[in-house]
C-alpha cells in the first residue's frame, strides 16, 4: 500500500512561511491534495491536484510536488492557521484513497 | 453553498451494527462519490469507502468483509453500515463528497463520534 510520511509537527512564528512536506514514491506522478482540520472540527480542504484552491481559501495557501515530496506551503502565517494539516492522493494500485499521518502546525 | 449533514448512534456494544446516514444540502451526490472516511481519536485518518450514482461501490480492503456503503439517489441519502464492531472502530465518522475525477473530497459532513464500549 502506498505511504505518505509527514512530520508530525513544523512551528513557525507569525508574518513568515510555513511549508508543510509529504513524502512518498515518485508522488510528483500523483495528484496531492491537502486539508485543514482545526480541533473538533471535520477536515477543509485547501488544496486540490498539487497547487489548486477550493473557492473561498485564502491565496496565501499553496502547493507544489516534485520528485518525492509534495509541499504545502502557508505563506504569512496568521495564528488562525494552527491546525492539523494532512495530505492525501489516490493510490491506483490498491484503488483506494490514502492519507499521510498529518502535521500539526503551531504558530509560535 | 454544500453542506452534508450527517447522523447516527454514537455508543455502540461490541458486536453490534455501526449505522450512520449522510445528506446533502445545496447540492447532490450526482457527478460525484459518496465517501465515508474515519478518524480515531487523537489519530490520522483512514478512507473507509465510496460509491457512485451508479450504486458501483469500491472499500478499503481491511474493512471490506464488513462494510456496506449504500445511496438513494430520490433523496441523496448516504449510507454506512459496519457489523461486528469493536473498540478498534470507536472513532469520528465523517461523510464527504469525493471527486471523480482526482479523488479529492470536499465538503466533509460535520462527524460523528462512535463509541464501542461494553
Amino acid at each position: 500500500s502506498y505511504v505518505l510520511t509527514q512530520p508530525p509537527s513544523v512551528s513557525v512564528a507569525p508574518g513568515q512561511t510555513a511549508r508543510i512536506t509529504c513524502g512518498g514514491t515518485n508522488i510528483a506522478d500523483k495528484n496531492v491534495h491537502w486539508y485543514q482540520q482545526k480541533p473538533g472540527q471535520a477536515p477543509v480542504l485547501v488544496v486540490y491536484d498539487d497547487t489548486d484552491r477550493p473557492s473561498g481559501i485564502p491565496e496565501r495557501f499553496s502547493g507544489s510536488n516534485s520528485g518525492n515530496t509534495a509541499t504545502l506551503i502557508i505563506s504569512r502565517v496568521e495564528a488562525g492557521d494552527e491546525a492539523d494539516y494532512f495530505c492525501q492522493v489516490w493510490d491506483n494500485t490498491n484503488d483506494h484513497a490514502v492519507f499521510g499521518g498529518g502535521t500539526k502546525l503551531t504558530v509560535l | 453553498q454544500v453542506q452534508l449533514q450527517q447522523w447516527g448512534a454514537g455508543l455502540l456494544k461490541p458486536s453490534e451494527t455501526l449505522s450512520l446516514t449522510c445528506t446533502v444540502y445545496g447540492g447532490s451526490f450526482n457527478g460525484s462519490y459518496g465517501s465515508w472516511i474515519r478518524q480515531p481519536p487523537g489519530k490520522g485518518l483512514e478512507w473507509i469507502g465510496e460509491i457512485n450514482n451508479s450504486g458501483t461501490t469500491n472499500y478499503n480492503a481491511s474493512l471490506k468483509s464488513r462494510v456496506t456503503i449504500s445511496l438513494d439517489t430520490s433523496n441523496n441519502h448516504l449510507s454506512l453500515r459496519l457489523t461486528s464492531v469493536t473498540a478498534a472502530d470507536t472513532a469520528v465518522y465523517y461523510c464527504a463528497r469525493g471527486s471523480v475525477t482526482s479523488f479529492w473530497f470536499d465538503p466533509w459532513g460535520q462527524g460523528t463520534l462512535v463509541t464501542v464500549s461494553s
